[in-house]
């Protein structure tokens, strides 16, 4: 079945630091992706709608400057959390579905703890 | 008030009871997730809903689109059950894309 993989499933990092976290569609191209943030005991929200090939799309109250996103290929997406702060510690999530087809089911990677010290 | 409300928030179980998990909303939807995630975060996707009801193994979910409710029912549930039961609406965000807003799950606990 289709296959997202999200990575590093952890980070600690101290404050200031950029971080990475790459999405990637292992056995399906996804012209749309999602990254979502989820707070201890908070539901999972959208953070931005990222599409191939043209800028991503974020949420209201989504910093776009402090959340680099670069969807570069059909398999992959990613999320860069610059001068991450201690308010930026929270669980990261990306999501896709082939082809960005609506009639089908989003397919989740496993997530990234995020700790800033 | 919160676009999707789920219900119980915390639910405990003996092994082989009957569950029932719901999800109301209050957004035009075009279909609607029942999504798993487990202790270290990761989610599946259990059923894609956009009318009447699905069956997979020991699991139903039921759809009412005129009430604006679903129920995901977990049938002789067994301790392996036990997660975070998460109800997500698709719905348009403008132009061509589509977004999920989520419900803030459900602690299913099933004891042995």
């Amino acid at each position: 079945g289709a296959v997202v993989s999200q990575h590093p499933s952890r980070v600690i990092c101290k404050s200031g630091t950029s971080v990475k976290i790459e999405c990637r569609s292992l056995d399906f191209q996804a012209t749309t992706m999602f990254w979502y943030r989820q707070f201890p005991k908070q539901s999972l929200m959208l953070m931005a709608t990222s599409n191939e090939g043209s800028k991503a799309t974020y949420e209201q109250g989504v910093e776009k400057d402090k959340f680099l996103i670069n969807h570069a290929s059909l398999t992959l997406s990613t999320l860069t959390v610059t001068s991450a702060h201690p308010e930026d510690s929270s669980f990261y999530i990306c999501s896709a579905s082939p082809r960005g087809l609506i009639s089908q089911p989003q397919h989740f990677g496993d997530g990234t703890r995020l700790s800033i010290l | 008030k919160n676009e999707v409300e789920q219900s119980p928030q915390n639910l405990t179980a003996q092994e082989g009871e009957f569950i029932t998990i719901n999800c109301s909303y209050s957004v035009g939807i075009s279909a609607l997730h029942w999504l798993q995630q487990h202790p270290g975060g990761g989610i599946v996707s259990l059923f894609m809903l956009s009318s009447a009801k699905k069956k997979h193994g020991r699991l139903i979910a039921t759809i009412n689109i005129q009430e604006k409710h679903s129920s995901l029912h977990i049938t002789a549930s067994h301790p392996r059950d036990s997660a975070v039961y998460i109800c997500a609406v698709r719905s348009r965000s403008g132009g061509s894309n589509y977004k999920l807003t989520f419900g803030k799950g459900t602690l299913l606990t099933v004891n042995p």
